[in-house]
């Protein structure tokens, strides 16, 4: 099945300490989005990548990047993670119209 | 820009009674309008979606919702509530020329009572 992966599901990291979260997709999709989740809230949009083209939020840390070196995956680097960082992070894709498909995510805490 | 409200952040129902979650949104062109459902520790699972044409659309697990545009609405229902249906429900909204981005609601935690 087509489908977006995430790993690893769980991390676990250090305060101040980089990390970096996968997510790779077999469904061919052109749009790759990355989003945090706190607890009992809604998905907060990170970045997305259109394509090569990246496109980040006003609001996203300088603390976040993203890397995607092909269309398959993308990565999200956390530089110096801080304890307001720990979060769910869920990867989404689209063809940049109609529905977003979601990876199951990678629950981060730090420590 | 278009903007989401879910009514209700948490919904309690019995096991087989009507389960009704509200959603209205604000746009000035015509939405594209998405449920999603989150069990725990999970990612988004798409329930339904409308974008054009007939405004009652059916979803997966026995979910439907209708679109009025007049009463900007797009509430989520199902006749009989079963205890897997416990979970958090995303109301979302995009539009042709924001497609890809979505615009969610707070979430409505749903609780199922045996």
């Amino acid at each position: 099945d087509a489908m977006v992966i995430q790993n690893p599901r769980y991390q676990v990291t250090q305060f101040g300490k980089p990390v970096t979260l996968s997510c790779s997709q077999t469904l061919n999709h052109n749009v790759m989005y990355w989003y945090q989740q706190k607890s009992s809230q809604a998905p907060k949009l990170l970045f997305h990548y259109y394509d090569k083209d990246f496109n980040n939020e006003a609001d996203t840390p300088d603390n976040f990047q993203s890397r995607r070196p092909n269309t398959s995956f993308c990565f999200l680097d956390i530089r110096s993670p801080g304890l307001g960082d720990a979060a769910m992070y869920l990867c989404a894709t689209s063809t940049g119209y109609n529905e977003q498909f979601f990876g199951p995510g990678t629950r981060l805490t730090v420590l | 820009a278009q903007s989401v409200t879910q009514l209700g952040s948490h919904v309690s129902v019995s096991e087989g009674a009507l389960v009704l979650l509200r959603c209205n949104y604000s746009s000035s062109v015509p939405p594209y309008l998405f449920w999603y459902v989150q069990y725990p520790n999970q990612g988004l699972q798409l329930l339904l979606k409308y974008t054009t044409g007939a405004t009652l659309v059916k979803g997966i697990n026995g979910f439907e919702a209708e679109f009025k545009k007049s009463e900007t609405s797009f509430h989520l229902t199902k006749p009989s509530a079963h205890m897997s249906d416990a979970a958090e429900y995303f109301c979302a909204v995009s539009t042709f020329d924001s497609a890809r981005q979505l615009t969610f609601g707070s979430g409505t935690q749903l609780t199922v009572l045996p």
